[in-house]
């Protein structure tokens, strides 16, 4: 039972293309995120959503646009997607009043 | 990870131990954390301390903070090749969002 899974784990597209990675956690947690992590492991945040209200949005392109149909599913929608958005992309939960995150296992996109 | 520096490499050898070192600049940070982070894998929560601590120790890992520095170090105690990974620093402050920052992670190579 993998607490936050993402699908696909890895994702190869040409660039252009539009495409989605989805999110699921069965912990109950109250908040989720995506992060990206760079070639050299750098960890940077995207979105976080707390009871489906969005409430961090750093310097992220709009060609990313997080979507939570519900508490437990943060989807992540990339639209004309470039060469640069190639990386590891990390969705994690947390519950408020916990400490630390849960992440999934990731997903690897590389656009061709 | 502007505000949180880590070293980016460090190897040792099988039985000695390590010391990963790590400092932010955010003086408001409540809670500081270490993740793991294995090939192919998501970061996993390794250990946490509070800002109002100056040491916390779990069987073979020992957490130092001295925070009048903001210094953070994490020792590993008989490092196994197991042990191998990118291990990041992570800071965060008291609030509803408890918006993480992280390091950009340090490679530990464990030689047999």
């Amino acid at each position: 039972d993998t607490a936050v899974s993402q699908t696909p784990k890895y994702l190869v597209t040409q660039m252009g293309n539009d495409k989605s990675i989805k999110c699921e956690q069965n912990l109950g947690h109250d908040t989720m995120y995506w992060y990206k992590q760079d070639s050299k492991k750098f960890l940077k945040i995207m979105f976080s959503y707390n009871n489906k209200e969005l409430i961090i949005n750093e310097t992220v392109p709009n060609r990313f646009s997080p979507k939570s149909p519900d508490k437990a599913h943060l989807n992540l929608h990339i639209n004309s997607l470039e060469l640069g958005d190639s990386a590891v992309y990390f969705c994690a939960s947390r519950q408020v009043g916990d400490y630390g995150y849960t992440f999934g296992s990731g997903t690897r996109l590389t656009v061709v | 990870g502007e505000d949180v520096e880590q070293s980016l490499f460090l190897s040792v050898r099988e039985g000695d131990s390590s010391v990963i070192n790590c400092t932010y600049t955010d003086s408001s940070s409540t809670y500081l954390y270490w993740y793991k982070q294995e090939p192919g894998a998501g970061l996993q929560l390794l250990t946490y301390i509070f800002s109002n601590m100056d040491m916390k120790q779990d069987q073979r890992l020992t957490v130092l903070l001295n925070k009048k520095d903001k210094h953070l170090s994490l020792r590993i105690a008989d490092t196994q090749t197991g042990d191998s990974a990118i291990y990041f620093c992570a800071e965060s402050m008291v609030s509803n969002n408890n918006d993480m920052r992280f390091g950009a992670g340090t490679r530990l190579t464990v030689k047999p």
